[in-house]
């Protein structure tokens, strides 16, 4: 079974802190994604990596970076956490073959509250 | 570009009623469109997904969709509701090729709930 773990499930942090979000993924993908899900807005992609130490913005990176610094490892950092940053994220990984587009493995995200 | 309208935020059917969840796209290049399904404190998983094969797609569960082109839509419907169906689902896009290819755009959720 393809397994992707994040660090935490619950997180609470200050205003200004500077918050990390870890994601690992034991199934060797070349792909990992970083959305955060709001009610009524669904999945918004925040950063995507292809591969180590390559990232790609997504439709909302403000605020955020990525870093990538072996396969199976991608985080997010917010470099201030501020509270309209309070959301559910979820990381996922994909293989990079054509014939698995799109078949992305998510985690069971982490529930962030800025205060 | 690239996106997905997902009509109804909310469904509820009874159980062993038809579920059918309402999915519209827009896209300025072929589409591969998929369903993913997420449980109360869960990650999403994915149901089935259209790439451009057959356009009636069966997924996991008894669900199953349709690719319409000419009303560019991917509903996703299942024959009887079982109470363990109750959960999100999301529609997704991507484009078959470009710079968004591989990049999964969703929809907004529809939550399914069902009676007994």
């Amino acid at each position: 079974d393809v397994k992707v773990t994040q660090s935490s499930r619950y997180l609470v942090k200050r205003t200004g802190e500077k918050v990390f979000l870890e994601c690992v993924q034991d199934m060797d993908h070349e792909n990992m994604f970083w959305y955060r899900q709001d009610p009524g807005l669904g999945l918004r992609l925040i950063y995507f990596s292809y591969d180590v130490k390559m990232k790609e913005k997504g439709d909302i990176p403000e605020g955020y970076s990525v870093s990538r610094e072996k396969k199976e490892r991608f985080s997010l950092i917010l470099e201030s956490a501020s509270t309209n940053q309070t959301s559910m994220y979820l990381c996922a990984s994909s293989f990079a073959g054509r014939n698995r587009v799109g078949e992305q493995y998510f985690g069971p995200g982490t529930r962030l509250t800025v205060t | 570009a690239q996106s997905v309208t997902q009509l109804g935020s909310h469904v509820s059917v009874s159980e062993g009623a038809l579920v059918l969840l309402r999915c519209n796209y827009s896209s300025s290049v072929p589409p591969y469109l998929f369903w993913y399904v997420q449980y109360p404190n869960q990650g999403l998983q994915l149901l089935l997904k259209y790439t451009s094969a057959a356009t009636l797609v069966k997924g996991i569960n008894g669900f199953e969709a349709e690719f319409k082109k000419s009303e560019t839509s991917f509903h996703l419907t299942k024959p009887s509701a079982h109470m363990s169906d109750a959960a999100e689902y999301f529609c997704a896009v991507t484009a078959a090729g470009g710079t968004s290819y591989g990049k999964l755009t969703f929809g907004q959720g529809t939550i399914l709930t069902v009676h007994p």
